[in-house]
C-alpha cells in the first residue's frame, strides 16, 4: 500500500527555520496535507497544496512539492514556542483517502 | 465554528470488555472516520463511512466494528477489548462537495485495556 514516512523530531531555536521532510510513495496523490497536532488536542489543518503545484506560500508557512521525487516539505519561519507540536504530512489518493505519516515532533528552545 | 466531539477523553476498560467510541459531528458532514494513533506510526484508518449506514474497511478493521445510523454520529465498537487495542483514537469529519476535502478531527479519546 501507499507509504508516507517523516522524520521523527526536529528542535529548533526560537526565531531559527524550521523545515519537516515528508516523502510518499503514491504517484495518484492529488492533494497533499500539513496537519499540526498540539498536546492533548486533535489534528488541525494548517495546510495544502495541491499536486500540480510546486510552492505555496501561507503568512510563515511554505510547502514545497516536488512531484517527480515525490518529496514534501514545511517549512516554518520565525519560529516560535507556540510552534512546539507534532506535524503530519499526508496524502490523498484518487480514492480520496488519506494516509498519514508518522509525525515528526517539533521542539522551539528560547 | 466547525465542531467534532467524542464522548470520553480518557477510558480505562478491562480485557475482554465491550467499548463504545462515539463521535458526533455539527456540521453536516457526508463523511466520517475513525483512526488509532499510535507513536511513531501516525494515524491509522480503521473504519470509515461515507453515509448514513454505510461504512468501509480501513487499514487496520480487525477487532473493531462501527456504526452509523444517524449523519451526524459515528461509532466505533470493540466487541471484545485487548491490551493491544489500548491507543489514542481520533475521529474526524469531512464534507464530499469541499475540492480539498479537509477533514476535521475531534479532541481524541485515549483509551487503555488492562
Amino acid at each position: 500500500g501507499e507509504d508516507v514516512e517523516q522524520s521523527l523530531f526536529l528542535s529548533v531555536r526560537e526565531g531559527d527555520s524550521s523545515v519537516i521532510n515528508c516523502t510518499y510513495t503514491d504517484s495518484s496523490s492529488t492533494y497533499l496535507y500539513w496537519y499540526k497536532q498540539e498536546p492533548g488536542a486533535g489534528l488541525q489543518l494548517l495546510t495544502y497544496i495541491f499536486s500540480n503545484m510546486d510552492m505555496k506560500q501561507d503568512q510563515r508557512l511554505t510547502v514545497l512539492l516536488n512531484k517527480k521525487d515525490k518529496h514534501l516539505s514545511l517549512r516554518i519561519a520565525d519560529t516560535q514556542t507556540g510552534d512546539s507540536a507534532i506535524y503530519f504530512c499526508a496524502e490523498r489518493d484518487a480514492g480520496n483517502k488519506l494516509t498519514f505519516g508518522g509525525g515528526t515532533r517539533v521542539l522551539v528552545k528560547p | 465554528d466547525v465542531k467534532v466531539t467524542q464522548s470520553s477523553r480518557y477510558l480505562v476498560k478491562r480485557t475482554g470488555e465491550k467499548v463504545f467510541l462515539e463521535c458526533v459531528q455539527d456540521m453536516d458532514h457526508e463523511n466520517m472516520f475513525w483512526y488509532r494513533q499510535d507513536p511513531g506510526l501516525g494515524l491509522r484508518l480503521i473504519y470509515f463511512s461515507y453515509d448514513v449506514k454505510m461504512k468501509e474497511k480501513g487499514d487496520i478493521p480487525e477487532g473493531y466494528s462501527v456504526s452509523r445510523e444517524k449523519k451526524e454520529r459515528f461509532s466505533l465498537i470493540l466487541e471484545s477489548a485487548s491490551t493491544n487495542q489500548t491507543s489514542m483514537y481520533l475521529c474526524a469529519s469531512s464534507p464530499s462537495s469541499a475540492p480539498r476535502n479537509e477533514q476535521f478531527f475531534g479532541p481524541g479519546t485515549r483509551l487503555t485495556v488492562l
